[in-house]
Protein backbone atom coordinates (compact mmCIF):
# COMPACT_ATOMS: atom_id res chain seq x y z
CA UNK A 1 0.00 0.00 0.00
CA UNK A 2 1.36 3.69 -0.89
CA UNK A 3 1.87 5.93 1.85
CA UNK A 4 0.20 8.36 0.00
CA UNK A 5 -2.73 7.35 -1.85
CA UNK A 6 -5.47 9.70 -4.04
CA UNK A 7 -8.94 8.98 -5.11
CA UNK A 8 -10.62 8.84 -7.79
CA UNK A 9 -7.82 7.72 -10.16
CA UNK A 10 -9.54 9.52 -13.01
CA UNK A 11 -12.59 12.00 -13.00
CA UNK A 12 -14.16 13.24 -15.84
CA UNK A 13 -16.41 16.35 -14.92
CA UNK A 14 -18.90 18.86 -17.39
CA UNK A 15 -17.55 22.31 -17.47
CA UNK A 16 -19.19 24.35 -14.24
CA UNK A 17 -19.57 21.13 -11.87
CA UNK A 18 -17.60 21.26 -8.35
CA UNK A 19 -14.71 18.68 -8.21
CA UNK A 20 -13.48 17.10 -5.33
CA UNK A 21 -10.01 14.92 -5.45
CA UNK A 22 -8.98 13.53 -2.00
CA UNK A 23 -5.48 12.84 -0.53
CA UNK A 24 -5.00 9.95 2.41
CA UNK A 25 -1.45 9.54 3.54
CA UNK A 26 -0.43 7.32 5.90
CA UNK A 27 2.41 9.28 7.57
CA UNK A 28 3.62 11.84 10.02
CA UNK A 29 4.28 14.90 7.39
CA UNK A 30 5.41 18.64 8.04
CA UNK A 31 3.40 20.21 5.09
CA UNK A 32 1.44 18.86 1.97
CA UNK A 33 1.51 19.87 -1.52
CA UNK A 34 -0.81 19.85 -4.04
CA UNK A 35 0.30 19.84 -7.84
CA UNK A 36 -0.93 20.71 -11.22
CA UNK A 37 1.00 18.60 -14.40
CA UNK A 38 -0.52 18.89 -17.95
CA UNK A 39 -0.10 16.85 -20.77
CA UNK A 40 2.92 18.42 -21.48
CA UNK A 41 4.58 16.96 -18.36
CA UNK A 42 5.62 20.43 -16.84
CA UNK A 43 4.38 20.42 -12.80
CA UNK A 44 3.31 23.44 -11.21
CA UNK A 45 2.83 23.92 -7.05
CA UNK A 46 -0.56 24.66 -6.65
CA UNK A 47 -0.87 25.00 -2.72
CA UNK A 48 1.63 23.67 -0.06
CA UNK A 49 -0.31 23.68 3.54
CA UNK A 50 0.41 22.25 7.09
CA UNK A 51 -3.02 23.02 8.75
CA UNK A 52 -6.48 24.29 7.56
CA UNK A 53 -7.66 26.17 4.30
CA UNK A 54 -6.38 27.68 1.41
CA UNK A 55 -7.76 29.52 -1.57
CA UNK A 56 -6.26 30.82 -4.67
CA UNK A 57 -9.32 31.79 -7.17
CA UNK A 58 -11.37 28.64 -7.86
CA UNK A 59 -8.94 26.38 -5.83
CA UNK A 60 -9.43 25.43 -2.63
CA UNK A 61 -7.31 22.59 -0.18
CA UNK A 62 -8.05 21.90 3.10
CA UNK A 63 -6.08 19.20 5.76
CA UNK A 64 -7.09 17.45 8.41
CA UNK A 65 -3.86 16.82 10.40
CA UNK A 66 -5.90 14.18 12.81
CA UNK A 67 -7.57 12.62 9.87
CA UNK A 68 -4.49 12.45 7.87
CA UNK A 69 -6.41 13.71 4.70
CA UNK A 70 -6.67 16.17 2.61
CA UNK A 71 -9.18 17.77 -0.30
CA UNK A 72 -8.64 19.85 -3.65
CA UNK A 73 -11.82 21.03 -4.86
CA UNK A 74 -12.53 23.00 -7.74
CA UNK A 75 -15.04 25.24 -7.95
CA UNK A 76 -17.01 26.64 -11.58
CA UNK A 77 -14.59 23.78 -13.28
CA UNK A 78 -13.67 24.90 -16.84
CA UNK A 79 -11.69 22.54 -19.58
CA UNK A 80 -8.30 24.11 -19.37
CA UNK A 81 -8.34 22.25 -15.35
CA UNK A 82 -7.81 19.56 -17.21
CA UNK A 83 -4.69 18.01 -15.78
CA UNK A 84 -3.45 15.52 -13.45
CA UNK A 85 -3.77 16.40 -9.73
CA UNK A 86 -0.97 15.02 -7.57
CA UNK A 87 -0.62 15.09 -3.70
CA UNK A 88 2.95 14.82 -2.19
CA UNK A 89 3.77 14.86 1.53
CA UNK A 90 6.74 15.77 2.99
CA UNK A 91 8.31 13.25 5.48
CA UNK A 92 11.56 14.45 7.27
CA UNK A 93 13.61 15.87 3.96
CA UNK A 94 11.48 13.39 1.56
CA UNK A 95 8.78 14.11 -0.64
CA UNK A 96 6.39 11.20 -1.29
CA UNK A 97 3.98 11.45 -4.29
CA UNK A 98 0.68 9.72 -4.69
CA UNK A 99 -0.25 8.38 -8.07
CA UNK A 100 -2.66 11.84 -9.24
CA UNK A 101 -5.79 12.08 -10.19
CA UNK A 102 -6.18 12.54 -13.86
CA UNK A 103 -9.34 15.19 -14.46
CA UNK A 104 -10.89 15.59 -17.45
CA UNK A 105 -13.49 18.09 -17.62
CA UNK A 106 -15.86 18.54 -20.80
CA UNK A 107 -17.34 21.82 -22.30
CA UNK B 1 14.71 33.14 -19.12
CA UNK B 2 12.61 32.23 -15.82
CA UNK B 3 11.57 29.27 -14.01
CA UNK B 4 13.52 26.13 -14.40
CA UNK B 5 14.34 25.08 -17.71
CA UNK B 6 15.24 21.81 -19.00
CA UNK B 7 16.74 20.36 -22.58
CA UNK B 8 16.32 18.68 -24.50
CA UNK B 9 12.08 18.40 -24.22
CA UNK B 10 11.93 15.02 -26.21
CA UNK B 11 15.13 12.26 -26.35
CA UNK B 12 15.17 9.21 -27.80
CA UNK B 13 18.40 7.11 -27.26
CA UNK B 14 19.54 3.43 -28.54
CA UNK B 15 21.27 1.31 -25.33
CA UNK B 16 24.34 2.00 -26.28
CA UNK B 17 24.66 5.95 -26.68
CA UNK B 18 25.60 8.09 -23.97
CA UNK B 19 23.32 11.56 -23.75
CA UNK B 20 23.14 13.67 -21.05
CA UNK B 21 20.28 15.91 -19.82
CA UNK B 22 20.34 19.47 -18.90
CA UNK B 23 18.60 21.84 -16.25
CA UNK B 24 18.58 25.51 -15.26
CA UNK B 25 16.70 27.36 -12.41
CA UNK B 26 17.29 30.91 -12.51
CA UNK B 27 15.35 31.48 -9.12
CA UNK B 28 18.51 31.60 -6.88
CA UNK B 29 17.78 28.31 -5.27
CA UNK B 30 20.35 26.46 -3.59
CA UNK B 31 18.62 22.73 -3.92
CA UNK B 32 18.17 21.15 -7.44
CA UNK B 33 16.58 17.24 -7.68
CA UNK B 34 16.08 14.90 -9.95
CA UNK B 35 13.09 12.90 -10.14
CA UNK B 36 11.61 10.12 -12.57
CA UNK B 37 7.77 9.82 -13.50
CA UNK B 38 6.85 6.37 -15.21
CA UNK B 39 3.26 5.81 -16.36
CA UNK B 40 1.00 5.03 -13.42
CA UNK B 41 4.02 5.67 -10.95
CA UNK B 42 4.33 7.99 -8.35
CA UNK B 43 7.03 10.70 -8.87
CA UNK B 44 10.27 8.85 -7.74
CA UNK B 45 13.14 11.22 -6.16
CA UNK B 46 16.55 10.20 -7.77
CA UNK B 47 19.03 12.64 -6.68
CA UNK B 48 19.16 15.87 -4.29
CA UNK B 49 21.82 18.56 -4.34
CA UNK B 50 21.70 20.97 -1.78
CA UNK B 51 24.62 23.89 -2.26
CA UNK B 52 25.83 21.60 -5.27
CA UNK B 53 27.02 18.49 -2.53
CA UNK B 54 24.77 15.43 -3.40
CA UNK B 55 23.19 14.69 -0.62
CA UNK B 56 20.85 12.10 -1.51
CA UNK B 57 20.93 9.22 -3.63
CA UNK B 58 18.14 7.24 -3.93
CA UNK B 59 19.57 3.42 -4.61
CA UNK B 60 19.97 5.13 -8.16
CA UNK B 61 21.71 2.43 -10.51
CA UNK B 62 25.43 3.83 -11.89
CA UNK B 63 24.08 3.84 -15.36
CA UNK B 64 22.68 7.41 -13.90
CA UNK B 65 25.01 9.63 -13.20
CA UNK B 66 24.30 13.63 -11.93
CA UNK B 67 26.46 16.35 -11.43
CA UNK B 68 26.08 19.69 -10.44
CA UNK B 69 28.83 21.87 -11.16
CA UNK B 70 26.70 25.06 -9.58
CA UNK B 71 23.99 26.32 -7.69
CA UNK B 72 21.89 26.77 -11.22
CA UNK B 73 23.02 24.15 -12.88
CA UNK B 74 22.31 20.25 -12.35
CA UNK B 75 22.92 17.57 -15.25
CA UNK B 76 21.90 13.66 -15.79
CA UNK B 77 24.17 11.56 -17.88
CA UNK B 78 23.00 8.91 -18.98
CA UNK B 79 24.98 5.43 -20.32
CA UNK B 80 24.02 2.02 -21.05
CA UNK B 81 20.40 2.45 -20.42
CA UNK B 82 17.64 -0.03 -20.60
CA UNK B 83 13.74 0.26 -22.65
CA UNK B 84 12.67 0.03 -18.64
CA UNK B 85 14.53 3.63 -18.21
CA UNK B 86 12.09 5.28 -20.74
CA UNK B 87 10.30 7.75 -18.36
CA UNK B 88 9.65 11.17 -18.04
CA UNK B 89 12.57 12.86 -16.28
CA UNK B 90 12.00 16.11 -14.19
CA UNK B 91 14.07 18.08 -12.55
CA UNK B 92 12.85 20.90 -9.72
CA UNK B 93 14.88 23.28 -7.19
CA UNK B 94 14.15 25.25 -4.25
CA UNK B 95 15.55 27.78 -1.60
CA UNK B 96 17.36 24.96 0.48
CA UNK B 97 16.81 20.81 1.42
CA UNK B 98 16.41 21.18 5.03
CA UNK B 99 13.70 20.25 7.17
CA UNK B 100 11.78 23.04 6.98
CA UNK B 101 9.13 22.56 4.16
CA UNK B 102 10.31 24.90 1.02
CA UNK B 103 8.43 24.70 -2.00
CA UNK B 104 9.67 22.97 -5.25
CA UNK B 105 9.49 24.74 -8.73
CA UNK B 106 9.96 22.28 -11.53
CA UNK B 107 10.74 22.00 -14.90
CA UNK B 108 9.03 21.33 -17.98
CA UNK B 109 10.87 17.59 -18.07
CA UNK B 110 12.50 15.41 -20.77
CA UNK B 111 10.79 12.10 -22.32
CA UNK B 112 12.88 10.07 -22.60
CA UNK B 113 12.36 6.88 -24.58
CA UNK B 114 15.37 4.22 -24.57
CA UNK B 115 15.21 1.96 -28.16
Amino acid sequence: KNEVEQSPQNLTAQEGEFITINCSYSVGISALHWLQQHPGGGIVSLFMLSSGKKKHGRLIATINIQEKHSSLHITASHPRDSAVYICAVRNTDKLIFGTGTRLQVFP
Amino acid sequence: ETGVTQTPRHLVMGMTNKKSLKCEQHLGHNAMYWYKQSAKKPLELMFVYNFKEQTENNSVPSRFSPECPNSSHLFLHLHTLQPEDSALYLCASSQAETLVSYEQYFGPGTRLTVT
